[in-house]
Parts: structure tokens; sequence; C-alpha cells
């Protein structure tokens, strides 16, 4: 089925550095949204890049899709600790009809040690 | 800002009963969304709700649960007859068009014993 997966599965940085993460989908996406979850919380909207744009940036966060290799990266910049959380890649089903349903991927485990 | 707000923040039950987890999605919103994530494992998709009527739902959801939007504001999902597997965190979403970034609730942490 339709599903972002991420990849590492877990990274380990440290404070400052840069931290990339990656997401693979399998078939047409009308968008592809990246969220973040601090442990036993809800998921918090970062950023959403459509099939016909390639880059975004929101604050420290650059996200690069490529629809030719179905994959999407999230960078995040000059990292803090309070970036510690898991990262979520999320796809829809593509198509031209309301398609409303959102596949997560398993999600990236960053941690930023201070 | 405004905010999707779920209640309860966790609910414990027992096999076999039924339950209902609310929330409240973002006031000019027109679709909303549950997902469910069993600890350790990814979100999933369970069901999408747009004009007083199920849009779209996953294998997930099957005869055991049902949604609601009885008023206004509130927007439940109904397990009838929970089982242990129903265990999970159910998050409530909801969005201003299709296509569009979903907003998520904090989650109900739902404990079938």
């Amino acid at each position: 089925s339709q599903q972002g997966e991420e990849d590492p599965q877990a990274l380990s940085i440290q404070e400052g550095e840069n931290a990339t993460m990656n997401c693979s989908y399998k078939t047409s996406i009308n968008n592809l949204q990246w969220y973040r979850q601090n442990s036993g919380r809800g998921l918090v909207h970062l950023i959403l890049i459509r099939s016909n744009e390639r880059e975004k940036h929101s604050g420290r966060l650059r996200v690069t899709l490529d629809t030719s290799k179905k994959s999407s990266s999230l960078l995040i910049t000059a990292s803090r600790a309070a970036d510690t959380a898991s990262y979520f890649c999320a796809t829809d089903a593509g198509g031209l009809y309301n398609n409303n349903d959102m596949r997560f991927g398993a999600g990236t485990r960053l941690t930023v040690k201070p | 800002e405004p905010e999707v707000t779920q209640t309860p923040s966790h609910q414990v039950t027992q096999m076999g009963q039924e339950v209902i987890l609310r929330c409240v999605p973002i006031s000019n919103h027109l679709y909303f969304y549950w997902y469910r994530q069993i600890l350790g494992q990814k979100v999933e998709f369970l069901v999408s709700f747009y004009n007083n009527e199920i849009s779209e739902k996953s294998e997930i959801f099957d005869d055991q649960f049902s949604v609601e939007r009885p008023d206004g504001s509130n927007f439940t999902l109904k397990i009838r007859s929970t089982k242990l597997e129903d265990s999970a965190m159910y998050f409530c979403a909801s969005s201003t068009v299709s296509y569009n970034e979903q907003f998520f609730g904090p989650g109900t942490r739902l404990t079938v014993l």
C-alpha cells in the first residue's frame, strides 16, 4: 500500500550539527508531509510539499522532493537538543479525487546530544 | 492559535466494552480524520469524514468502528466491542480541504484490559 518509509531508523548527532532524514514512497502522490512527534505526544505538522514542488524551506527546515526517485529528504540545520523527537513522512494516495488518508512511515528517531 | 482537542487523554476499559473517543476539530475545518498508533509502531489511517459522511476508510476500520459528528463541533470515534489489540493511541486530525496539511490532536491513549 502507498506509504512513506524513512531512513535511517535512528540518528544521533551533536547539537549544532545538521540532521538529514530520508523518505521513500511507492506510487504517485499529490503531496508529502513531514511531521514531528515527541515521545508519547501528538503529531506536529512541519511542512507540506506538493508534487510539483522540488524544495521548500521553513526556518531551519529544508525539504526536497524528487518525484522521479519517489523520495524526499528533511534537513534540520544547526540542530538543538529540543529537536530530539521522531520524524515521520506521510503521503497521500495520489489520484484525481479526494485522497485524504495519509500513510505514515515508521519514522526516524532523532537524538540531538547537548 | 486554534488547535484540535481530544478527550479523554487516557481511557481504560474492559475487553468487550464500548468506548467513545471525542475530538473537537479546528472550527473552520471541513475534513476530519482518525488515526491510531500502536505502541512503538507507525501511525495508521483509520477513516476520513467530510460533509457528514465517511469519505475513505482503511481495512482496519471494520464494523466495530463508527464515526459521528453529532453536532457542529464534536467528532467521535466509537468502538463497539473493544479487543485487546485495540489498545493504542488514537489521534484525531482535521484540515481545511483535502491535500492540505492535517492538524493533529494530542491523542487519546486507549488501554483495553
